[in-house]
């Protein structure tokens, strides 16, 4: 069954811990995307990464980390410098863009919610 | 960079209502989106529909490209329609982000 998997789907932190998000895929995309969402707002993009072994920051990168040392994996680690970690976390990913008339959908995972204490 | 607004922020359907959702966007395109994000927060692809017309049961989707917007139809509501719906864009040059709009939060009364 074909998919993007987030794990865990509940994550609770004590402030000043590092942790990590899990973002799998086995829809043979080379694009993947982290994405920020706070209550009752919109999707704020953290991370993304067009290839294996590169990744560029996205509007609110600060205070996270990111890896794609894989094309199926691309694990988000919220750090203890990002000062109001506590949101949901959503990855997604869709085919790279090779140019010209390209079907392009981007799809999402479940979501992880981290709640700092 | 582009611009996405999404119209109205909120709307209140009795159940078996019909209703339209607007999706205007400040420039041209390669490709569109329309996401439901259910109450649990998983984000479902409604249409991929960077031109034309499509259908799937009691949604539909128009996006005219020339004129900047996009409109999703849902016809005979349902209480399982509530949650926010996303309009998003992929512009030419963008290194292939998608840009959301805010969103429009749907509630569909029994």
């Amino acid at each position: 069954d074909g998919g993007i998997t987030q794990s865990p789907k509940y994550l609770f932190r004590k402030e000043g811990q590092n942790v990590t998000l899990s973002c799998e895929q086995n829809l043979n995309h080379d694009a993947m995307y982290w994405y920020r969402q706070d209550p009752g707002q919109g999707l704020r993009l953290i991370y993304y990464s067009q290839i294996v072994n590169d990744f560029q920051k996205g509007d609110i990168a600060e205070g996270y980390s990111v890896s794609r040392e894989k094309k199926e994996s691309f694990p988000l680690t919220v750090t203890s410098a990002q000062k109001n970690p506590t949101a949901f976390y959503l990855c997604a990913s869709k085919r790279k863009v090779m140019g010209g008339s390209v079907y392009n959908e981007q799809f999402f995972g479940p979501g992880t919610r981290l709640t700092v204490l | 960079g582009i611009q996405v607004e999404q119209s109205p922020p909120d709307l209140i359907l009795q159940e078996g209502a019909n209703s339209t959702l607007r999706c205007n966007f400040s420039d041209s395109v390669n490709n569109l989106q329309w996401f439901h994000q259910n109450p649990w927060g998983q984000l479902i692809n409604l249409f991929y529909i960077p031109s034309g017309t499509k259908q799937n049961g009691r949604l539909s989707a128009t996006t005219v490209a020339t004129e900047r917007y996009s409109l999703l139809y849902i016809s005979s509501s349902q209480t399982t329609d509530s949650g926010v719906y996303f309009c998003a864009v992929d512009p030419p040059g963008a290194n292939s982000k998608l840009t959301f709009g805010k969103g429009i939060t749907l509630s569909v009364r029994p």
